[in-house]
């Protein structure tokens, strides 16, 4: 069963940094894209990165590119995002998720999420 | 700003057909494959249709997907109360390079 747990979510201010893990389980996590996607509070789904198996391509949105760095450790089965100089509209749920196989894909299976909250 | 555009609320009572419409453009609907999402309430989404019409696993025939130009739909037929959620259509943008969502669709089961 495909399993993703999201973590190091939490109260950051305005400027601050985070970092959000994901650790997959259930299938061979080097051979699948992954992606991170968020929620605001009452509002719809935003994509923010997105990783090949092999950290071959990377893609950010347009809203975090520069201040978030998508990352992965296929040896830990882990999924990583650097997020710096965040802004209070970054506070939202982040998903962690697992596209097909090989190259970028959108998201298949989705962790329950970490909520990030940016506010002084 | 969402670049797909979805109404914000659709309805029918159980056993009805409902459709949901998501509109983009030339440069990710039009040229690439379409995702639904389905979200119950307070739990993470679902992918309900991979690849514009195809149903993952799992997925009951009820829900169907299709695509024409640069619109796409999402019909659920005989309406169930569980189907009460919010939808997503999403897709790759070639001009953004990177992937778009809809704006979500509140489907209620009357």
């Amino acid at each position: 069963e495909v399993q993703l747990v999201e973590s190091g979510g939490g109260l950051v201010k305005p400027g601050g940094s985070l970092r959000l893990s994901c650790a997959a389980s259930g299938f061979t996590f080097s051979s699948y894209s992954m992606n991170w996607v968020r929620q605001a509070p009452g509002k719809g789904l935003e994509w923010v990165s997105s990783i090949s198996s092999s950290s071959s391509y990377i893609y950010y949105a347009d809203s975090v590119k520069g201040r978030f760095t998508i990352s992965r450790d296929n040896a830990k089965n882990s999924l990583y995002l650097q997020m710096n100089s965040l802004r209070a509209e970054d506070t939202a749920v982040y998903y962690c998720a697992r596209g097909e196989f090989g190259e970028i894909s959108p998201p298949h299976y989705w962790g329950q999420g970490t909520l990030v909250t940016v506010s002084s | 700003q969402s670049v797909l555009t979805q109404p914000p609320s659709a309805s029918g009572t159980p056993g009805q057909r409902v459709t949901i419409s998501c509109s983009g453009s030339s440069s990710n609907i039009g040229s690439n494959f379409v995702y639904w999402y389905q979200q119950l309430p307070g739990t993470a989404p679902k992918l309900l249709i991979n690849r514009s019409n195809q149903r993952p696993s799992g997925v009951p025939d009820r829900f169907s997907g299709s695509k024409s130009g640069t619109s796409a739909s999402l019909a659920i037929s005989g309406l169930r109360s569980e189907d009460e959620a919010d939808y997503y259509c999403a897709a790759w943008d070639d001009s953004l390079s990177g992937y778009v969502f809809g704006t979500g669709t509140k489907v209620t089961v009357i």
